[in-house]
């Protein structure tokens, strides 16, 4: 165990919904980061949040937008889905947001299907 | 494009016999490089990872990776394999000032018993 929690496990949804994917990163952990994985583009970073505030943005649509909570929980909000989103998302944490302190932690991932 | 590139994709081993995975990335400068490892169902371990110091790196588990920097190589290795290894492979660095991982295609490694 991680330590890193992720909900929904799975989550089935139709084309042009929205869904919500949260992550409860580690005990003291400050930054959140939000990662793709899918068979055709391998794991591609999606975006980093620091103890609020967004720090590095990586390939995400702007049709998917994540924010961090006070209480440092992530959600990841992917909308207008299309069959192309299906794909495991992860999410990592780690104590800081500079590169020594970048070891992250990955929880175990939100399987997207979108039908 | 900067990349890191993960040529094997798929390995097939027998157990006791020896694995080398290769791993290059095509970033100059300053580099972080991280091995995670995928197991069936679960969630990204670290394995070992290099910032600076000795370029040969002893993770977890008896793996080890040399970090050649000549080669831009951080090819991770483990000396006698078992079952329980079977796997995907990922190699990944943070380049120069960036904070988040990148992440090669991953190695499927199959241990036979």
């Amino acid at each position: 165990d991680s330590g890193v929690t992720q909900t929904p496990k799975h989550l089935i949804t139709a084309t042009g919904q929205r869904v919500t994917l949260r992550c409860s990163p580690r005990s003291g952990d400050l930054s959140v980061y939000w990662y793709q994985q899918s068979l055709d583009q391998g794991l591609q970073f999606l975006i980093q949040y620091y103890n609020g505030e967004e720090r590095a943005k990586g390939n995400i649509l702007e049709r998917f937008s994540a924010q961090q909570f006070p209480d440092l929980h992530s959600e990841l909000n992917l909308s207008s889905l299309e069959l192309g989103d299906s794909a495991l998302y992860f999410c990592a944490s780690s104590v800081g947001s500079s590169r020594r302190s970048t070891e992250a932690f990955f929880g175990q991932g939100t399987r997207l299907t979108v039908v | 494009a900067q990349s890191v590139s993960q040529h094997n994709h798929h390995v097939i081993l027998s157990e006791a016999a020896s694995l080398e995975l290769g791993c290059n990335y095509s970033y100059g400068g300053t580099v972080n490089l991280f091995w995670y490892v995928q197991y069936p169902g679960q969630h990204l371990q670290l394995l070992l990872k290099y910032f600076s110091g000795d370029p040969l790196v002893k993770g977890i588990k008896g793996f080890e990776a040399e970090f050649i920097k000549s080669k831009f190589s951080f090819n991770l290795r483990k000396p006698s394999v078992q079952w329980s290894d079977t796997a995907e492979y990922f190699c990944a660095v943070i380049p120069g000032s960036a904070r988040q991982l990148t992440f090669g295609s991953g190695t499927q490694l199959t241990v036979l018993p």
